[in-house]
């Protein structure tokens, strides 16, 4: 069966530091990779996702990266964090087709200081 | 472009009694339509999931939704509330249009509280 890991499930950042949160799919190849972030009282916004390796494509502009090394490993960085980039991050896989829906990572709760 | 809408913010019910959680869909494409349900500090589950086959969709923990094409709706619901669905509820579809990004289109949430 298919699994995704996310770590770490907290992270406390000063800001200006840097930033690295991975994900990382088992039990499958070549999925549709995700990155949301969720801030405090509102809705998923999505941030990067990822059809293949090498191959991101982002929704917003903002302080944040992706990077995708391999099929099933995900990676969002930043040279440095600001107090926006506070919030609940979460990585998400599917099959390549929107019919199937995502698989959810259990997420990040990242807070700059 | 495909939207959806939850029309509700929040939503207090007390345990025992039905739950209606309501989200109303735009799409130029045939949709496929989720609920996803999430859990403070924990991340998305899929509730259940409407891909055009019967409009009536059973999903977990005693939830189902129904699937109104002339009234462009895919309504949550459960006939008797536990404390444990005290959650935040996402009505979510599928981007259609974006060929095979997958890419979902996430309501704004419900939030459920279920008082004793």
């Amino acid at each position: 069966s298919q699994t995704i890991h996310q770590w770490p499930a907290t992270l406390v950042q000063p800001v200006g530091s840097p930033l690295s949160l991975e994900c990382t799919v088992e039990g499958t190849s070549n999925p549709n990779l995700y990155w949301y972030r969720q801030a405090a009282g509102r809705g998923l916004q999505l941030l990067f996702y990822s059809v293949g390796i090498g191959q991101i494509s982002s929704e917003v502009p903002q302080n944040l990266s992706a990077s995708r090394p391999q099929d099933r490993q995900f990676i969002l960085s930043s040279k440095k964090l600001l107090l926006s980039d506070s919030g609940f991050y979460l990585c998400a896989w599917n099959p390549g087709r929107g019919l199937y829906g995502y698989t959810f990572g259990s997420g990040t709760r990242l807070t700059v200081v | 472009a495909q939207s959806v809408t939850q029309l509700d913010s929040h939503v207090s019910v007390s345990e025992g009694t039905p739950v209606l959680l309501r989200c109303n869909y735009s799409s130029s494409y045939s949709p496929s339509l989720f609920w996803y349900v999430q859990h403070p500090n924990k991340g998305l589950q899929l509730l259940l999931k409407y891909t055009s086959a019967a409009t009536l969709v059973k999903g977990i923990n005693g939830f189902e939704a129904e699937f109104k094409k002339s009234e462009t709706s895919f309504h949550l619901t459960k006939p008797s509330a536990h404390m444990s669905d005290a959650a935040e509820y996402f009505c979510v579809v599928s981007d259609q249009g974006s060929s095979n990004t997958g890419k979902l289109i996430f309501g704004q949430g419900t939030t459920l509280q279920v008082k004793p």
